[in-house]
């Protein structure tokens, strides 16, 4: 019973560095979201899915690329890391629109940029 | 300005007290509104969608006001185990479907 899965958990990057963050569900959600949480700001959206192979931009989208190339698969990509990055990202996925939906979220993954 | 507000807090309260939660949004857009629960350095996690007529769920009760673009939770009885961040969250419609905005959360935390 995987539900979201992130991978990977922890990460430390030298500035410049570029790596992928993966997000993985088994509960065949249309929609998915990366987002950061830093230090009493809550979570901000990066960018979000709404079904395969579309993206769209969320509140923080500058120094992020990704991708939906398969339904189950949603991956954030940093070009070139600054320590601005450093933050918890978290993925999740939900069923889409309507007032009982429910996103689920992965564990989230500790990234930090020296 | 954030399109969802709330207030940071912390909330410091003793065991059964009722303590309440306030929300507010800017887009007009908004479809769906949600409760979630975060505790320390763990994912978000629903704790209830918030109905325009209001809902209850045990302790907890949930209010929207559209025309006020204004969110509520409020929690009775307060246990030790409620200590967490309370997360207010709305889903977009229009141009923005399927954009799920978070507030940067209410921090509770519930002494004996």
């Amino acid at each position: 019973n995987a539900g979201v899965t992130q991978t990977p958990k922890f990460r430390v990057l030298k500035t410049g560095q570029s790596m992928t963050l993966l997000c993985a569900q088994d509960m065949n959600h249309e929609y998915m979201y990366w987002y950061r949480q830093d230090p009493g700001m809550g979570l901000r959206l990066i960018h979000y899915s709404v079904g395969e192979g579309t993206t769209a931009k969320g509140e923080v989208p500058d120094g992020y690329n990704v991708s939906r190339l398969k339904k189950q698969n949603f991956l954030l990509g940093l070009e070139s890391a600054a320590p601005s990055q450093t933050s918890v990202y978290f993925c999740a996925s939900s069923t889409g629109q309507g007032a009982n939906t429910e996103a689920f979220f992965g564990q989230g993954t500790r990234l930090t940029v020296v | 300005r954030k399109e969802v507000e709330q207030d940071p807090g912390p909330f410091n309260v003793p065991e059964g007290a009722t303590v309440a939660f306030n929300c507010t949004y800017s887009n007009s857009a908004s479809q769906s509104f949600f409760w979630y629960r975060q505790d320390c350095r763990k994912e978000p996690k629903l704790l209830m969608s918030v109905y325009s007529s209001g809902n209850e769920d045990g302790r907890f009760t949930a209010q929207l006001n559209r025309a006020s673009q204004y969110i509520s939770l409020l929690i009775r009885d307060s246990k030790l185990s409620d200590s967490a961040t309370y997360l207010c969250v709305v889903l977009l419609w229009g141009s923005n479907t399927g954009k799920l905005i978070f507030g940067q959360g209410t921090t509770l935390q519930v002494k004996p």
